[in-house]
Order: structure tokens, then C-alpha cells, then sequence
């Protein structure tokens, strides 16, 4: 079984620019999550898709951050225009159902805003 | 106060030796605990979770929970050097549908 897989690797933008992240989750995982660890600080949810309708996007930092999961297959994450305090690691998970499964998460997308 | 406090570390305990990880969380709501180790630019992968007080044990790791207390440990019996990574813990308040609470981690390592 393939994990989630999430791409590109790296990112290295300049302040202002549009950056994309995609993430493929575990085949038949409804539930998607985005995450995002910043340096020195603890990883925090972003939010949260049950298919392709988002479920909790409470902990998205502002609008320059739009998620989407069209068909409820992969989903992206666009940062635009992003700016310095965007750069961290962020991580995709998923799961089979919410609160009884645990997450598999993926190998993260680590962006830097210069 | 932070959801989840984690002793950032680094802990260093020799081969063979029992390695202690704690964890204090303060949503008294808080339902399931996970634990996570991550190896340096690796995703992090779930190694034990509990939902239940006491103990529950997995090979050579025991996770341990007191809901009174809001406290839950992860013991690693006879550490070896691959054991050498951070250990998150995590916390599913249960109203969330699955949203994770984390710490900052704990740096181990396992020296031979």
C-alpha cells in the first residue's frame, strides 16, 4: 500500500510569489488533513477534508491560504503571495475515519519564503 | 498554557537502557493520545496511541495513561541506536474529528 505522498520535497520562493503543494493520500482515506510545523514550534493543524468538502478549516492562518480536494482524490495547498512567516514544514495526513484511525502522514513539503 | 507540553530534551540514554518520554496536556475533554516518532526529514509515524488509564504495551513499548493527572507516557525498554529520533505526542480532544494537538517533541538519542 502506497503511503501519502506529497510534492515537491522542497520549495524556495521569494516573498510575493505563488507556491502550490500537493499531497496524495492512502487510497480510500476520506479524511485529509493539512498540518504545518513552523521552526522551533510544535506541528498544527491547518484543516481538514471528509472528501472533497472541507470539514474544519479553523486553523488556517489567513486568506492567502486556499486548500482544495476536487473529486476527494489529492489535494492541494496554495500560498499566495506567500510570505516570510510561510516557511515551515507542512505535512499531509490521512485516515479512514476521523477520531477511531490514526493518521499517516506524509514526508511534508518544507517551503522557504526568502 | 499550551494543549500538549513535551520535555524538549535532548534525552540521552545509553544502549539497552529504558528511555522515559512524557507528555501533559490540558484539555480535560481530551480522548486519545497517539505517540509519533520522527526521524529527521521524515514524516512522523505513529508508534503507539492509548485511550484508556493504564498501561498499554506494544513489544518493547508501554505507553501509560492518567486522565486525572492529564499525563501520558511512552516508556522504550531495552533502547537501541535506531531508536535515536523525536517523539511527538499528540492529543484527539474527541469533538474534532480527528484534528491533532501536538507538542514540540522530544530529542532521543541512544548512544551504543
Amino acid at each position: 500500500e502506497a503511503g501519502v505522498t506529497q510534492f515537491p520535497s522542497h520549495s524556495v520562493i521569494e516573498k510575493g510569489q505563488t507556491v502550490t503543494l500537493r499531497c496524495d493520500p492512502i487510497s480510500g482515506h476520506d479524511n485529509l488533513y493539512w498540518y504545518r510545523r513552523v521552526m522551533g514550534k510544535e506541528i498544527k493543524f491547518l484543516l481538514h477534508f471528509v472528501k472533497e468538502s472541507k470539514q474544519d478549516e479553523s486553523g488556517m492562518p489567513n486568506n492567502r491560504f486556499l486548500a482544495e480536494r476536487t473529486g476527494g482524490t489529492y489535494s492541494t495547498l496554495k500560498v499566495q503571495p506567500a510570505e516570510l512567516e510561510d516557511s515551515g514544514v507542512y505535512f499531509c495526513a490521512s485516515s479512514q475515519s476521523p477520531g477511531n484511525s490514526p493518521l499517516h502522514f506524509g514526508n511534508g513539503t518544507r517551503l522557504t519564503v526568502t | 498554557q499550551k494543549e500538549v507540553e513535551q520535555n524538549s530534551g535532548p534525552l540521552s540514554v545509553p544502549e539497552g537502557a529504558i528511555a522515559s518520554l512524557n507528555c501533559t496536556y490540558s484539555d480535560q475533554g481530551s480522548q486519545s493520545f497517539f505517540w509519533y516518532r520522527q526521524y529527521s526529514g521524515k514524516s512522523p509515524e505513529l508508534i503507539m496511541f492509548i485511550y484508556s488509564n493504564g498501561d498499554k504495551e506494544d513489544g518493547r513499548f508501554t505507553a501509560q495513561l492518567n486522565k486525572a493527572s492529564q499525563y501520558v507516557s511512552l516508556l522504550i525498554r531495552d533502547s537501541q541506536p535506531s531508536d535515536s529520533a523525536t517523539y511527538l505526542c499528540a492529543v484527539d480532544r474527541g469533538s474534532t474529528l480527528g484534528r491533532l494537538y501536538f507538542g514540540r517533541g522530544t530529542q532521543l538519542t541512544v548512544w551504543p
